[in-house]
């Protein structure tokens, strides 16, 4: 049972479009929630991630908004580009679980030309 | 910089074989996990150590076995394998909560 829902599975955009991917938790002992970006046959690397003291982080293209009351944080690509298509994923964690993160299912964005 | 490299990167059993992936990783890290990934199931924690000589199971360990006799090295055992240990498996260390993968070994029980 994943502790960590996300949705869609998968979704297309047009170039210069705006890419959401939203994620659900239970445990309100989560207190770290990372994206991380995954390219074909690579493993996955850090996006982004965010700490429930703050309701948006923004990187570049990437923000996090984050709904602590509605246990939501999602995922916003700016300006979509073919080379954000890649498998996103959102994860979750609490101290003192030594690092372990629950990931989502992962949404497969694709961005087209 | 190498980060954290796997071996093999593809490998095909039958059921019933036995096989070890390696993990390795160059940056110090105490802490190190083995993950699978599914289609539609995102990243399940088979195994992880949080240092030398130590080890713990994670979400999905059943069929596994794993050892961290050297800091910088992490294996994963299949002692006999099953088509439902068909996977893609991913191995990674981690400074404090980010975490860094490696490329992947592909598996693939017949």
């Amino acid at each position: 049972q994943q502790q960590v829902k996300q949705s869609p599975q998968s979704l297309i955009v047009q170039k210069g479009g705006i890419s959401i991917i939203n994620c659900a938790y239970e445990n309100t002992a989560f207190d770290y929630f990372p994206w991380y970006q995954q390219f074909p046959g690579k493993g996955p690397a850090l996006l982004i991630a965010i700490r429930p003291d703050v309701s948006e982080k923004k990187e570049g293209r990437f923000t996090i908004s984050f709904n602590k009351s509605a246990k939501q944080f999602s995922l916003h690509i700016m300006d979509s580009q073919p080379g954000d298509s890649a498998t996103y994923f959102c994860a979750a964690t609490y101290p003192p679980n030594d690092y372990k993160l629950s990931f989502g299912a992962g949404t497969t964005v694709t961005v087209r030309a | 910089n190498a980060g954290v490299t796997q071996t093999p990167k593809f490998r095909v059993l039958k059921t019933g074989q036995s096989m070890t992936l390696l993990c390795a990783q160059d940056m110090n890290h105490e802490y190190m996990y083995w993950y699978r990934q599914d289609p539609g199931m995102g990243l399940r924690l088979i195994h992880y150590s949080v240092g030398e000589g130590t080890t713990a199971k994670g979400e999905v360990p059943d069929g596994y076995n794993v050892s961290r006799l050297k800091k910088q090295n992490f294996l994963l055992g299949l002692e006999s394998a099953a088509p439902s240990q068909t996977s893609v498996y991913f191995c990674a260390s981690s400074f404090y909560e980010k975490l860094f993968f490696g490329s992947g070994t592909q598996l693939s029980v017949l």
